[in-house]
């Protein structure tokens, strides 16, 4: 059964601080995990993708995976008001196309305060 | 520019009526979905094809209904057998690596 854990939130911090954003999954099955981050009344946007367990490092955001926990992570550093938005995890057992679709965590609404 | 392009931005129906949405994409992308977002619920999967002439139904697929005619295109049909349409709907495509999604089309059943 596809089951996806994200706590909506809201999590506010202030300008400047390091953001955890997280996601517990079931399904071992899930090979392949993405972040997209979704401003309000917009389309997701694809933050980072990854595959294996370990961390990715892309500017400010760090995306950590570790498959024997089933538990994945996005770091925000220097966190700027402009990432106020929801962070939606999602992963899929395929490639990060995700063949049958992707399965989606509820979403995390970060507010970030001047 | 190559994107997703999905319309109208806002729809509104009344109860009983069918009504399509759009969705055409330039990307060159053989796969295309289409996801439901709900306050609170996270994007759930209604249908999705894979090429051509093919499509899958996903989780939620009941009073939905979907053509895929050409490869650039993959509207979306909300029929009067759908019990809750007022949602945020999000068609995407993909690569093999990655899934893009286009800006969304909010439907209010009045």
């Amino acid at each position: 059964q596809k089951e996806v854990e994200q706590d909506p939130g809201p999590l506010s911090v202030p300008e400047g601080a390091i953001v955890s954003l997280n996601c517990t999954y079931s399904n071992s099955a899930f090979q392949y995990f993405m972040w997209y981050r979704q401003y309000s009344r917009k389309g997701p946007e694809l933050l980072m993708y990854t595959y294996s367990s370990g961390n990715k490092e892309d500017g400010r955001f760090t995306a950590q995976v570790d498959k024997s926990s089933k538990y994945i992570s996005l770091f925000i550093r220097d966190s700027q008001p402009s990432d106020s938005a929801t962070y939606l995890c999602a992963m899929t057992p395929f490639s990060g196309g995700g063949a049958d679709g992707l399965t989606f965590g509820k979403g995390t609404h970060l507010i970030i305060q001047p | 520019d190559g994107g997703i392009t999905q319309s109208p931005k806002y729809l509104f129906r009344k109860e009983g009526q069918n009504v399509t949405l759009s969705c055409e994409q330039n990307l060159n992308h053989d796969a295309m979905y289409w996801y439901r977002q709900d306050p609170g619920q996270g994007l759930r999967l209604i249908y999705y094809s894979q090429i051509v002439n093919d499509f899958q139904k996903g989780d939620i697929a009941e009073g939905y209904s979907v053509s895929r005619e050409k490869k650039e295109s993959f509207p979306l049909t909300v029929t009067s057998a759908q019990k809750n349409p007022t949602a945020f709907y999000l068609c995407a495509s993909s690569t093999s690596n990655e899934q893009f999604f286009g800006p969304g089309t909010r439907l209010t059943v009045l």
